[in-house]
């Protein structure tokens, strides 16, 4: 069974530029969440997603924004990068969101 | 607000045993285990959901204590793959949402 894949792995961007970021959840996972990974801040919860709704959120400004289409595969974006938005972004999928949690090896991102 | 985990590192050599703690100010619906290595994203461990029941992923088990919100990941027998950060995630109570904070991590290093 395939795991969760992000794409790209890793990213440059410059401050003020957007970025879209993608991740393909294992097949049969409905669930899709977002997370950013700072050493700063440690793991931070963006949001989720099931069946193509937005089920929760975390405390992100609305620069980050996210969708996923009817195959579970989810998009984040992030607008008007800042230099603060440098991390690492993971996708994690599961059958129904909050139990078993498969982790995809992330984007990192590079804002300069 | 984060949980707070305890210790922020552990050495030990292979064979001893650890003991990692998290604990949260708020009411907690579940906690989640997880285990980083450098470089990779993190895995999934083991959930525990509120009624205190104690759960098993090889020789780690962790416990749940509802009413003293905190609860304990046990490495038994440590090998060198023990090896990583291990992140608590927990998920307070709200109505079926899953919105989960996460500890700081506590790295464990084994040697051999």
């Amino acid at each position: 069974k395939a795991g969760v894949t992000q794409t790209p792995r890793y990213l440059i961007k410059t401050r003020g530029q957007q970025v879209t970021l993608s991740c393909s959840p294992i097949s049969g996972h409905r669930s899709v969440s977002w997370y950013q990974q700072t050493p700063g801040q440690g793991l931070q919860f963006l949001f989720e997603y099931f069946s193509e709704t937005q089920r929760n959120k975390g405390n992100f400004p609305g620069r980050f924004s996210g969708r996923q289409f009817s195959n579970s595969r989810s998009e984040m974006n992030v607008s008007t990068l800042e230099l603060g938005d440098s991390a690492l972004y993971l996708c994690a999928s599961s059958r129904d969101g909050g139990n078993e949690q498969f982790f995809g090896p992330g984007t990192r991102l590079t804002v300069l | 607000q984060q949980p707070v985990q305890s210790p922020q590192a552990v050495i030990l050599r292979e064979g001893e045993d650890a003991v990692i703690n998290c604990s949260s100010s708020k009411a907690l619906y579940s906690v989640h285990w997880y285990r980083q290595k450098h470089g990779e994203a993190p895995v999934f461990l083991m959930i525990l959901l509120k009624g205190g029941e104690q759960k098993g992923h090889e020789k780690i088990s962790a416990s749940f204590n509802e009413k003293k919100q905190q609860s304990s990941l046990y490495l038994t027998a440590s090998q060198l793959s023990y090896s990583g950060t291990y992140f608590c995630g927990t998920e307070p109570p709200s109505g079926g949402s899953y919105i989960p904070t996460f500890g700081r991590g506590t790295s464990l290093i084994v040697h051999p």
